[in-house]
């Protein structure tokens, strides 16, 4: 049982655009999610995150949005550079739990 | 300076082998987890432990051993080692007071079972 979702395995982006990575989840228990980057090779690094408490958080280019209702989130990355060619992870985890569960990860490639 | 360590990188054996996976952070972290990497490339957690002392374990094999001596160190220890153990293992390490919930993960190791 997958809790944690992302249905696109890859996107393909130009340069200056917009990127979005799309990420679901089923369990309702959920308060924090997170977005990860995993260039080969290496381990994740950490992006972004956000709490269930709110519907958006921004870094620089990165943008989270949570849709709590439609158990939905999504990372907007404005504008895409080449080196932002990676895999990107969702994960979401319970506060206290030390529990994080994974989506399958989305390989983005921006063309320049 | 890196963060989280992991030796060895790669690691090819064996089946039946026993082996072992060392993990180090020099982050003062109080949390430290080890991942698995499939084929399929699902990440999936194994074990936490929390102050050394252990706090998840899902339901892994009893081959799986992690120890941790110290809060800077989770070892992983594989017994009798099997084609399916085969994957890419992540430690990781997290502190609740740094960046609420973010992990920081090693390079990993990739393990080949022949």
């Amino acid at each position: 049982d997958q809790q944690v979702k992302q249905n696109s395995p890859s996107l393909s982006v130009q340069e200056g655009r917009i990127s979005i990575l799309n990420c679901d989840y089923t369990n309702s228990m959920f308060d924090y999610f997170l977005w990860y980057k995993k260039y080969p090779a290496e381990g994740p690094t950490f992006l972004i995150s956000i709490s269930s408490i709110k519907d958006k958080n921004e870094d620089g280019r990165f943008t989270v949005f949570l849709n709590k209702s439609a158990k939905h989130l999504s990372l907007h990355i404005v504008p895409s550079q080449p080196g932002d060619s990676a895999v990107y992870f969702c994960a979401a985890t319970t506060s206290g739990t030390y529990k994080y569960i994974f989506g399958t990860g989305t390989r983005l490639k921006v063309l320049a | 300076d890196t963060a989280v360590s992991q030796t060895p990188k790669y690691l090819v054996t064996q089946m039946g082998n026993d082996k072992s996976i060392k993990c180090e952070q020099n982050l003062g972290h109080d949390t430290m987890y080890w991942y698995k990497q499939d084929s399929k490339k699902f990440l999936k957690i194994m074990f936490s432990y929390n102050n050394k002392e252990l706090i998840i374990n899902e339901t892994v094999p009893n081959r799986f051993s992690p120890k941790s001596p110290d809060k800077a160190h989770l070892n992983l220890h594989i017994n009798s080692l099997e084609l399916g153990d085969s994957a890419v293992y992540f430690c990781a390490s997290s502190a609740k007071l740094q960046r609420d919930w973010e992990q920081f993960f090693g390079p990993g190791t990739r393990l080949t079972v022949l």
